[in-house]
């Protein structure tokens, strides 16, 4: 079975500075899907960025960018230029690669424990 | 809004009472789920509901049962349930990239803040 891992349940940055979340999984297959959620006070989880196991490159959004190193089956987030508007829990998660057969197909993903990221001023 | 409604935003429930919590989207999407949050442990998937058949049931309570009576409409009703089922029921819904890069992201809705007493 697929467990992912984050061993940080809090972190705090300033605003404007840079903040690196950790995540690892362990996963015997060789294409995946990997994503960080943001959830925050509202309840509404939100997808930051994902990344496909397939693909060397890291995957980038704006502001937020990830480190993915396969081999250590490491995945972590980095958030740069920290706005007040990102406190949140964020959320690690694996994806198997989906398969679609006739149509019907579903992923099911499964979350690390996740980290609150507190945003000072 | 991300296109997911859950109702009712908050429950509060005894132990011998029946309720419902209901998940609806129109997105067009194929695929619901219900994920458990509860404090300082990770997402739990309870249930997935691909074009309306259940299809994956993740050894949960049968206190818990899921409905789906299409693809836009999902619910879980709630009968008999324990203090420790207190938790924040997340319901997702999802449909294959059109790229056809195999990704299958989940849309959440906000939850249903579930307190039993």
């Amino acid at each position: 079975a697929q467990t992912v891992t984050q061993s940080q349940p809090e972190m705090s940055v300033q605003e404007a500075e840079t903040v690196t979340l950790s995540c690892t999984y362990d996963t015997s297959e060789s294409d995946y899907y990997l994503f960080w959620y943001k959830q925050p006070p509202s309840r509404q989880m939100i997808l930051v960025i994902r990344q496909e196991a397939y693909k060397q490159q890291n995957a980038t959004e704006n502001r937020f960018s990830v480190n993915f190193q396969k081999a250590a089956k490491s995945f972590s987030l980095k958030i740069s230029d920290s706005q007040l508007g990102d406190a949140a829990m964020y959320f690690c998660a694996y994806s198997p690669f989906l398969s679609s057969a006739g149509g019907t197909s579903y992923g099911k993903l499964t979350f690390g424990q996740g980290t609150i990221l507190t945003v000072h001023p | 809004e991300t296109g997911v409604t859950q109702t009712p935003r908050h429950l509060v429930m005894g132990m011998t009472n029946k309720k419902s919590l209901k998940c609806e989207q129109h997105l067009g999407h194929n695929a619901m789920y219900w994920y458990k949050q509860s404090a300082k442990k990770p997402l739990e998937l309870m249930f997935v509901y691909n074009f309306k058949e259940q299809t994956e049931n993740n050894s949960v309570p049968s206190r818990f049962s899921p409905e789906c009576p299409n693809s836009s409409h999902l619910f879980l009703h709630l009968h008999t349930l324990q203090p420790e089922d207190s938790a924040l029921y997340l319901c997702a819904s999802s449909h294959p990239d059109s790229s056809g890069s195999g990704a299958n992201v989940l849309t959440f809705g906000a939850g249903s803040r579930l307190t039993v007493l």
